[in-house]
């Protein structure tokens, strides 16, 4: 089915861990993003990518990385999970720049013990 | 510093009254808004925008009303409907040099039978 998925839909993982969190769309759209949403803060962009190869920081980029190998996927890493990353991560694409309508993934909700 | 601020984290309202839900922004470069909904388990699907050089826009039950001089927004949902009960996030972006879209901690409105 065409759309935007990501995986896992909930992980656990402790305090230290490596964790990468998968996103995959099927539109070809040009850009994608990574947010965190946490009660009080809404949503808060991590990273971005404007095109296979191309990435940026966001608000809150501190302990993620990114990479965008190819169109359709860009995972998002926490190369040393920390407890203030417990949060729900939610993928989104669109076709162009920001004013385009974004369509978001259902989102991973990461717990760090 | 929150330059998006949804200052009612949580609204109820009757079935077929209207639903108002307040946004208000800082940055006097935003210049384009969108209104954004999400069920629980889900994610944020595009509901309604506006550009700055309207102050109002109107799509079926949803109207966003935009005050530049007040730096706010609003979004009326008439009549309202059990089905609307859903976080609404406001964002904003300044299309000429960002391409990231700000969003606020959202509002819970409830829509009661």
């Amino acid at each position: 089915d065409a759309g935007i998925t990501q995986s896992p839909r909930y992980k656990i993982t402790e305090t230290g861990r490596q964790v990468t969190l998968m996103c995959h769309q099927t539109w070809s759209h040009s850009y994608m993003f990574w947010y965190r949403q946490d009660l009080g803060h809404g949503l808060r962009l991590i990273y971005y990518s404007a095109a296979a190869d191309i990435t940026d920081k966001g608000e809150v980029p501190d302990g993620y990385v990114v990479s965008r190998s190819k169109t359709e996927n860009f995972p998002l890493t926490l190369e040393s999970a920390t407890r203030s990353q417990t949060s729900v991560y939610f993928c989104a694409s669109s076709e162009s720049e920001s004013t385009d309508t974004q369509y978001f993934g259902p989102g991973t909700r990461l717990t760090v013990l | 510093d929150q330059q998006v601020k949804q200052n009612s984290p949580s609204l109820s309202v009757q079935e077929g009254r209207i639903s108002i839900l307040n946004c208000d922004y800082t940055n006097s470069m935003f210049d384009y808004f969108l209104w954004y909904k999400k069920y629980p388990a889900e994610g944020p699907t595009f509901l309604i925008s506006i550009s700055s050089i309207k102050d109002k826009n109107e799509d079926g039950r949803f109207t966003v009303f935009l005050n530049k001089s007040a730096k706010h927004l609003s979004l009326h949902i008439v009549p309202s409907q059990p089905g609307d009960s859903a976080v609404y996030f406001c964002a904003a972006v300044d299309s000429g040099s960002a391409r990231q879209l700000t969003f606020g901690s959202g509002t819970q409105l409830t829509v009661l039978p």
